[in-house]
């Protein structure tokens, strides 16, 4: 299996631009998370989908940002405006419901704007 | 709400010498427990799990940890590393059933020659 997909990965963009990440889960898993890293605060949870349904977006940072998972292969994380302190590494990670433990994760998005 | 604390954020050790990584966490009922490696560039990758059962648990790349609940530890260690150890390690929780798995700061391991 090809794992996680994640594009792309990397992103340069300047203040106000509107970003978009993108996310391929492992076929057949039914779970996706969205991760956001750091130094400052390490690696945070922003949201997660279970069969393609928002379950918790209470780590998503403020209303700029924004997720979907419009079917079980694709998600996309947006931000707009994008701001400089946006700057992190996002990962995007999947499961099967029946093992929610193991996540795999992909090779994140490392995103930088200026 | 479940916590994870790594105490240390970056352990140097010799090639060959073992090595142990702590990770406490807040205590819960019933937890999961996690270690997950980062290798440069590269995304997070499970290393070993705690579910229930044995409370020593043994993960890819010789590593192994010991689940202990009086004190709330799940330490990771290896007897010898080699240099491809090199790497960051993130201890991680989640309750018993949660979806949601909290991850520590983690610790950077340099093997020195």
């Amino acid at each position: 299996d090809a794992g996680v997909i994640q594009s792309p990965r990397h992103e340069v963009t300047e203040m106000g631009q509107e970003v978009t990440l993108r996310c391929k889960p492992i076929s057949g898993h039914n779970s996706l998370f969205w991760y956001r890293q750091t130094m400052m605060r390490g690696l945070e949870l922003l949201i997660y989908f279970n069969n393609n349904v928002p379950i918790d977006d209470s780590g998503m940072p403020e209303d700029r940002f924004s997720a979907k998972m419009p079917n079980a292969s694709f998600s996309t994380l947006k931000i707009q405006p994008s701001e400089p302190r946006d700057s992190a590494v996002y990962f995007c990670a999947s499961s099967w419901t029946s093992d929610l433990a193991t996540q795999y994760f992909g090779p994140g998005t490392r995103l930088l704007v200026l | 709400a479940q916590s994870v604390t790594q105490l240390d954020s970056q352990v140097p050790v010799f090639e060959e010498a073992p090595v142990e990584l702590r990770c406490n966490y807040s205590s819960s009922v019933s937890v999961y427990l996690f270690w997950y490696v980062q290798y440069p560039n590269q995304g997070l990758q499970l290393l070993l799990k705690y579910l229930s059962g044995s409370t020593l648990v043994k993960g890819i790349n010789g590593f192994e940890a010991e689940f202990n609940k009086s004190q709330t530890s799940f330490h990771l260690r290896k007897p010898s590393v080699h240099i491809s150890d090199t790497a960051e390690y993130f201890c991680a929780v989640s309750d018993g059933g949660d979806d949601k798995i909290i991850f520590g700061k983690g610790t950077r391991l340099h093997i020195l020659p």
